[in-house]
Protein backbone atom coordinates (compact mmCIF):
# COMPACT_ATOMS: atom_id res chain seq x y z
CA UNK A 1 0.00 0.00 0.00
CA UNK A 2 0.92 3.45 -0.53
CA UNK A 3 2.06 5.35 2.36
CA UNK A 4 0.60 9.30 2.65
CA UNK A 5 2.44 10.95 5.26
CA UNK A 6 1.58 14.45 6.15
CA UNK A 7 2.91 17.14 7.61
CA UNK A 8 2.85 18.98 9.96
CA UNK A 9 0.12 16.83 12.45
CA UNK A 10 -0.93 20.63 13.93
CA UNK A 11 -0.66 23.96 12.99
CA UNK A 12 -1.41 27.50 14.74
CA UNK A 13 -2.33 30.53 12.61
CA UNK A 14 -4.22 33.53 12.37
CA UNK A 15 -6.99 34.94 10.14
CA UNK A 16 -5.00 36.57 7.38
CA UNK A 17 -2.05 34.53 7.56
CA UNK A 18 -0.68 32.22 4.48
CA UNK A 19 -0.42 28.54 5.61
CA UNK A 20 0.77 25.31 4.22
CA UNK A 21 0.56 21.69 4.85
CA UNK A 22 2.61 19.04 3.20
CA UNK A 23 1.88 15.09 2.07
CA UNK A 24 4.69 13.22 0.95
CA UNK A 25 3.78 9.89 -0.91
CA UNK A 26 5.90 6.57 -0.61
CA UNK A 27 6.13 6.06 -4.41
CA UNK A 28 5.97 7.90 -7.20
CA UNK A 29 1.82 8.33 -7.55
CA UNK A 30 1.99 10.92 -10.25
CA UNK A 31 -0.13 13.81 -9.78
CA UNK A 32 -3.16 11.87 -8.17
CA UNK A 33 -3.21 13.18 -5.17
CA UNK A 34 -6.32 15.13 -3.68
CA UNK A 35 -7.21 17.34 -0.79
CA UNK A 36 -9.96 17.79 1.34
CA UNK A 37 -11.31 19.76 3.93
CA UNK A 38 -13.05 18.34 7.12
CA UNK A 39 -14.56 20.57 9.87
CA UNK A 40 -16.28 18.81 13.58
CA UNK A 41 -18.71 16.66 13.11
CA UNK A 42 -19.12 16.94 9.32
CA UNK A 43 -17.96 14.90 6.63
CA UNK A 44 -15.19 16.02 4.55
CA UNK A 45 -15.25 18.22 1.32
CA UNK A 46 -13.13 17.79 -1.73
CA UNK A 47 -10.76 21.37 -2.02
CA UNK A 48 -8.35 20.20 -4.90
CA UNK A 49 -8.19 16.79 -7.17
CA UNK A 50 -5.23 16.17 -9.54
CA UNK A 51 -2.70 17.82 -7.01
CA UNK A 52 -3.84 21.25 -8.53
CA UNK A 53 -6.71 21.67 -9.55
CA UNK A 54 -9.75 23.45 -7.26
CA UNK A 55 -12.90 21.60 -6.76
CA UNK A 56 -15.59 24.18 -8.68
CA UNK A 57 -17.18 26.28 -5.45
CA UNK A 58 -13.59 26.76 -3.72
CA UNK A 59 -11.99 29.92 -3.22
CA UNK A 60 -9.08 30.71 -4.84
CA UNK A 61 -7.20 31.47 -1.94
CA UNK A 62 -7.18 27.39 -1.82
CA UNK A 63 -4.22 26.04 -4.09
CA UNK A 64 -2.07 23.09 -4.48
CA UNK A 65 1.49 22.22 -5.66
CA UNK A 66 3.64 19.17 -6.26
CA UNK A 67 7.06 18.76 -7.30
CA UNK A 68 7.67 14.40 -7.06
CA UNK A 69 6.52 12.77 -4.05
CA UNK A 70 6.00 15.64 -2.03
CA UNK A 71 2.58 17.24 -2.39
CA UNK A 72 1.60 20.97 -0.50
CA UNK A 73 -1.75 22.87 -0.49
CA UNK A 74 -1.71 26.47 0.56
CA UNK A 75 -4.18 28.51 2.24
CA UNK A 76 -3.49 31.93 1.24
CA UNK A 77 -5.26 34.82 3.76
CA UNK A 78 -7.07 32.73 6.35
CA UNK A 79 -10.43 32.89 7.10
CA UNK A 80 -12.10 31.99 9.68
CA UNK A 81 -14.25 29.47 8.20
CA UNK A 82 -10.76 27.83 7.30
CA UNK A 83 -9.77 26.61 10.45
CA UNK A 84 -10.54 22.69 10.32
CA UNK A 85 -8.66 19.47 9.43
CA UNK A 86 -7.14 18.81 6.20
CA UNK A 87 -6.34 15.85 4.99
CA UNK A 88 -4.22 14.22 1.96
CA UNK A 89 -5.55 11.71 -0.53
CA UNK A 90 -3.91 9.56 -3.09
CA UNK A 91 -6.07 8.22 -6.13
CA UNK A 92 -3.08 6.49 -7.80
CA UNK A 93 -4.26 3.11 -7.19
CA UNK A 94 -5.73 0.98 -4.40
CA UNK A 95 -5.97 0.62 -1.94
CA UNK A 96 -6.51 4.46 -2.34
CA UNK A 97 -4.56 5.89 1.31
CA UNK A 98 -5.30 8.76 3.38
CA UNK A 99 -2.60 10.84 5.16
CA UNK A 100 -3.14 11.47 8.86
CA UNK A 101 -4.55 14.89 8.78
CA UNK A 102 -3.12 18.79 9.77
CA UNK A 103 -5.16 20.12 12.48
CA UNK A 104 -5.23 23.89 11.34
CA UNK A 105 -6.14 26.03 15.00
CA UNK A 106 -6.25 29.79 15.57
CA UNK B 1 -28.39 17.84 -6.95
CA UNK B 2 -26.57 14.64 -5.61
CA UNK B 3 -26.82 13.24 -2.45
CA UNK B 4 -25.64 10.17 -0.97
CA UNK B 5 -26.74 9.12 2.80
CA UNK B 6 -26.16 6.37 4.92
CA UNK B 7 -28.16 3.85 6.73
CA UNK B 8 -27.67 1.08 9.10
CA UNK B 9 -27.22 0.31 12.85
CA UNK B 10 -26.39 1.93 15.59
CA UNK B 11 -24.88 -0.68 17.74
CA UNK B 12 -23.67 -3.76 16.56
CA UNK B 13 -22.16 -6.76 19.13
CA UNK B 14 -18.64 -8.07 18.90
CA UNK B 15 -18.13 -10.84 16.41
CA UNK B 16 -21.68 -9.54 14.38
CA UNK B 17 -21.67 -8.69 10.89
CA UNK B 18 -22.64 -5.05 10.18
CA UNK B 19 -24.60 -4.09 6.65
CA UNK B 20 -24.62 -0.78 5.92
CA UNK B 21 -26.63 1.00 2.48
CA UNK B 22 -25.67 3.79 0.50
CA UNK B 23 -28.68 5.36 -0.85
CA UNK B 24 -27.66 7.77 -3.63
CA UNK B 25 -29.76 10.20 -5.70
CA UNK B 26 -28.99 12.87 -8.82
CA UNK B 27 -26.71 10.29 -10.49
CA UNK B 28 -27.01 7.05 -12.02
CA UNK B 29 -24.84 4.03 -10.18
CA UNK B 30 -24.49 2.62 -14.03
CA UNK B 31 -22.70 6.12 -14.88
CA UNK B 32 -19.50 4.73 -16.54
CA UNK B 33 -17.66 7.62 -15.03
CA UNK B 34 -18.93 7.62 -11.44
CA UNK B 35 -18.41 4.70 -8.66
CA UNK B 36 -19.02 4.67 -4.84
CA UNK B 37 -16.37 4.32 -1.80
CA UNK B 38 -17.03 3.23 1.44
CA UNK B 39 -14.73 5.70 3.94
CA UNK B 40 -14.61 4.94 7.95
CA UNK B 41 -13.25 7.71 10.39
CA UNK B 42 -12.95 6.14 14.15
CA UNK B 43 -13.44 8.76 16.59
CA UNK B 44 -10.66 11.51 17.20
CA UNK B 45 -9.04 9.44 14.27
CA UNK B 46 -7.94 9.91 10.27
CA UNK B 47 -9.99 8.37 7.49
CA UNK B 48 -9.68 4.83 6.35
CA UNK B 49 -10.71 4.01 2.94
CA UNK B 50 -12.49 0.64 3.23
CA UNK B 51 -14.08 -0.29 -0.56
CA UNK B 52 -15.08 0.75 -3.87
CA UNK B 53 -17.56 -0.52 -6.35
CA UNK B 54 -17.51 0.75 -9.82
CA UNK B 55 -20.07 0.90 -12.23
CA UNK B 56 -18.94 -2.58 -14.08
CA UNK B 57 -19.60 -3.72 -10.55
CA UNK B 58 -15.40 -4.45 -10.38
CA UNK B 59 -14.71 -4.08 -6.77
CA UNK B 60 -11.31 -3.31 -4.72
CA UNK B 61 -10.80 -3.31 -1.21
CA UNK B 62 -8.64 -2.74 1.60
CA UNK B 63 -5.73 -4.76 1.81
CA UNK B 64 -5.92 -5.39 5.39
CA UNK B 65 -9.98 -5.99 5.56
CA UNK B 66 -10.77 -7.41 2.55
CA UNK B 67 -11.69 -10.75 4.36
CA UNK B 68 -13.97 -8.75 5.93
CA UNK B 69 -15.69 -6.66 3.73
CA UNK B 70 -18.25 -7.19 0.52
CA UNK B 71 -19.13 -4.44 -1.75
CA UNK B 72 -22.33 -4.88 -3.52
CA UNK B 73 -24.72 -2.27 -5.69
CA UNK B 74 -28.24 -2.64 -6.75
CA UNK B 75 -28.35 -0.19 -9.52
CA UNK B 76 -31.89 -0.54 -9.66
CA UNK B 77 -32.69 0.83 -6.57
CA UNK B 78 -29.66 3.21 -6.37
CA UNK B 79 -27.97 1.58 -3.44
CA UNK B 80 -24.87 0.24 -2.48
CA UNK B 81 -24.16 -2.02 0.28
CA UNK B 82 -21.13 -2.84 2.23
CA UNK B 83 -21.25 -5.93 4.77
CA UNK B 84 -18.44 -6.58 7.64
CA UNK B 85 -18.35 -9.33 9.19
CA UNK B 86 -16.84 -10.21 12.99
CA UNK B 87 -17.33 -6.83 14.28
CA UNK B 88 -15.03 -5.37 16.89
CA UNK B 89 -14.88 -2.97 19.22
CA UNK B 90 -11.17 -1.38 17.35
CA UNK B 91 -14.49 -0.83 14.09
CA UNK B 92 -16.37 1.57 16.12
CA UNK B 93 -16.35 4.31 13.74
CA UNK B 94 -18.18 7.00 11.27
CA UNK B 95 -18.87 5.24 8.44
CA UNK B 96 -18.90 7.50 4.84
CA UNK B 97 -20.67 6.69 1.73
CA UNK B 98 -18.98 8.69 -1.25
CA UNK B 99 -18.83 9.26 -4.69
CA UNK B 100 -15.78 9.23 -6.72
CA UNK B 101 -15.80 11.05 -9.97
CA UNK B 102 -13.03 10.65 -13.22
CA UNK B 103 -12.29 14.43 -14.61
CA UNK B 104 -11.31 14.63 -17.98
CA UNK B 105 -9.88 17.76 -20.09
CA UNK B 106 -11.03 16.95 -23.36
CA UNK B 107 -10.92 13.38 -23.28
CA UNK B 108 -7.96 12.98 -21.80
CA UNK B 109 -7.57 11.65 -18.09
CA UNK B 110 -7.04 14.18 -15.04
CA UNK B 111 -7.73 12.57 -11.96
CA UNK B 112 -10.47 11.20 -9.79
CA UNK B 113 -11.84 12.12 -6.44
CA UNK B 114 -14.60 12.11 -4.29
CA UNK B 115 -16.85 14.84 -4.56
CA UNK B 116 -19.77 14.33 -2.85
CA UNK B 117 -20.37 12.70 0.17
CA UNK B 118 -22.77 11.49 2.47
CA UNK B 119 -23.39 13.01 6.07
CA UNK B 120 -22.36 9.33 7.62
CA UNK B 121 -23.14 7.28 10.00
CA UNK B 122 -21.68 6.87 13.62
CA UNK B 123 -21.45 2.67 14.54
CA UNK B 124 -20.35 1.60 18.16
CA UNK B 125 -19.50 -2.04 18.58
CA UNK B 126 -20.44 -3.02 22.28
CA UNK B 127 -21.55 -5.80 24.36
Amino acid sequence: DIQMTQSPSSLSASVGDRVTITCRASQNIRNYLNWFQQKPGKAPTLLIYAASSLQSGVPSRFGGSHSGTEFTLTITSLQPEDFATYYCQQSYNFPYTFGQGTKLEI
Amino acid sequence: QVTLKESGPVLVKPTETLTLTCSVSGFSLNSPRMGVSWIRQPPGKALEWLAHIFSTDEKMYSTSLQSRLTISQDTSKSHVVLSMTNMDPMDTATYYCARKVIYLDGGDFLGDAFDIWGQGTMVTVSS
